[in-house]
């Protein structure tokens, strides 16, 4: 069976600082994979999606980047955090354009930047 | 562009009451519809789905028939526990090939004993 993998669950920065974030996807290959930030209180905004290895597509600018090194490694970095920045980060796979399209997501980092 | 509207939260309810939480979409073509679940401090689980017209989906007592009609999506829940507070997501896929999910904003559900 499939699973998928968020490290670390929690995380406290400053401001300014470096931020990477990742996650591993087990028992698919080469999986859609995309990353979501949840803000207190309210719904989902879709990040980044990928649909193979190096394979990048952002939705929302911000000072937020992803990559995609592996085929079930997706990794969510920032040179600089902001304090805006701060959420609950979910990343998510689904299969390749298949016959369903449900995501299946991740337990999630909860990021606080001080 | 495709949209997920959902009724405005939170909802409170009483253990055994009967739940319905409101789901309409706009899209162009023919989506699959999606509803998941999420406790406090965890992801998101895929509670049910439907993949056309008619179609109705269903898993651990809840229930939502997809309605092309009408465009919606509703769920439903017969009697509700207290185990079942959480955030209730609905969403689409138009089916792209990047898979991209539309959510709507999200309907907390509390219930009390």
């Amino acid at each position: 069976s499939q699973t998928i993998h968020q490290w670390p669950a929690t995380l406290v920065q400053p401001v300014g600082s470096p931020l990477s974030l990742e996650c591993t996807v087990e028992g698919t290959s080469n999986p859609n994979l995309y990353w979501y930030r949840q803000a207190a209180g309210r719904g989902l905004q879709l990040l980044f999606y990928s649909v193979g290895i190096g394979q990048i597509s952002s939705e929302v600018p911000q000072n937020l980047s992803a990559s995609r090194p592996q085929d079930r490694q997706f990794i969510l970095s920032s040179k600089k955090l902001l304090l805006s920045d701060s959420g609950f980060y979910l990343c998510a796979w689904s299969g390749p354009s298949g016959l369903s399209y449900e995501q299946y997501f991740g337990p999630g980092t909860r990021l606080t930047v001080t | 562009g495709d949209s997920v509207t959902q009724m405005e939260g939170p909802v409170t309810l009483s253990e055994e009451a009967f739940l319905t939480i409101n789901c309409t979409y706009t899209a162009t073509g023919y989506p699959s519809l999606f509803w998941y679940v999420q406790y406090p401090g965890e992801g998101l689980q895929l509670l049910l789905k439907a993949t056309k017209a008619d179609d109705k989906g269903s898993n651990k007592g809840f229930e939502a028939t997809y309605r092309k009609e009408t465009t919606s999506f509703h769920l439903e829940k017969g009697s509700v526990q207290v185990s079942d507070s959480a955030v209730y997501f609905c969403a689409l896929s138009d089916g792209g090939s990047q898979g991209n999910l539309i959510f709507g904003k999200g309907t907390k559900l509390s219930v009390k004993p």
